[in-house]
């Protein structure tokens, strides 16, 4: 079935690039996600990649994609305090009627 | 524009009752979706509309919930017999025509069950 794993949870100096990697295991995936969930706020979507790309880049945000050993990476340049929050990778399910998330990684920039 | 709404945004109920939880899309947007984000986990879908019809209801945990989009605008999600295990942040989402590229969350109701 589908699964998506995620490191839960990583620490940085405001200022550093933060790498939150993701790994997931249907093999057919069209489109993978990255969600911003802040406390109080909905889920934001940050950004996805086709599956046919390696690599996306928006602004701070680049996306990392490994289909061969299925992962997915969200690098933020700069990271700054107010990133602070829980990042979701997400893929679709075989349906594709849905999303499936991980569990998210908590991010911590300290000044 | 006005995004996704959901009501109420907290609730609280004894074990053994019913709830509804209402949700408002984005005007337009035929498709809406149903999840569910227990404490530490990522959200978890339950099911989705396009239009009036559950096309899609396969992540339903069992025959106490269900949910409704007659009008193929509002949708409301119905628990019966709530159980503790039920506690849980209940988000909407809705996209035009499907597409999941273009998924948008409500601020999703906190259901806690006593």
């Amino acid at each position: 079935g589908e699964d998506v794993e995620q490191s839960l949870f990583l620490s940085v100096r405001e200022g550093d690039s933060s790498v939150i990697n993701c790994t997931y295991t249907d093999s057919s995936s069209t489109y993978l996600y990255w969600y911003k969930q802040e406390p109080g706020a909905g889920l934001q979507l940050l950004t996805y990649i086709f599956s046919n790309m390696d690599m996306k880049q928006d602004q701070r945000l680049t996306v990392l994609l490994n289909k061969k050993d299925k992962h997915l990476s969200l690098r933020i340049a700069d990271t700054q305090t107010g990133d602070s929050a829980i990042y979701f990778c997400a893929e679709r399910n075989q349906a594709g009627t849905a999303l499936i998330f991980g569990k998210g990684t908590t991010l911590s920039v300290s000044s | 524009g006005a995004g996704v709404s959901q009501t109420p945004s907290n609730k609280v109920t004894e074990k053994g009752k019913y709830v509804e939880l209402r949700c408002d899309p984005i005007s337009g947007h035929t498709a809406l979706y149903w999840y569910r984000q227990s404490l530490g986990q990522g959200p978890e879908f339950l099911i989705y509309f396009q239009g009036t019809g559950a096309a899609d209801d396969s992540g339903l945990p069992n025959d106490r919930f269900f949910a409704v989009r007659p009008e193929g605008s509002v949708s409301t999600l119905k628990i019966q017999r709530t159980e503790r295990g039920d506690s849980a942040v209940y988000l909407c989402a809705s996209s035009p025509s499907g597409a999941l590229n273009e998924q948008y969350f409500g601020p999703g109701t906190r259901l806690t069950v006593t």
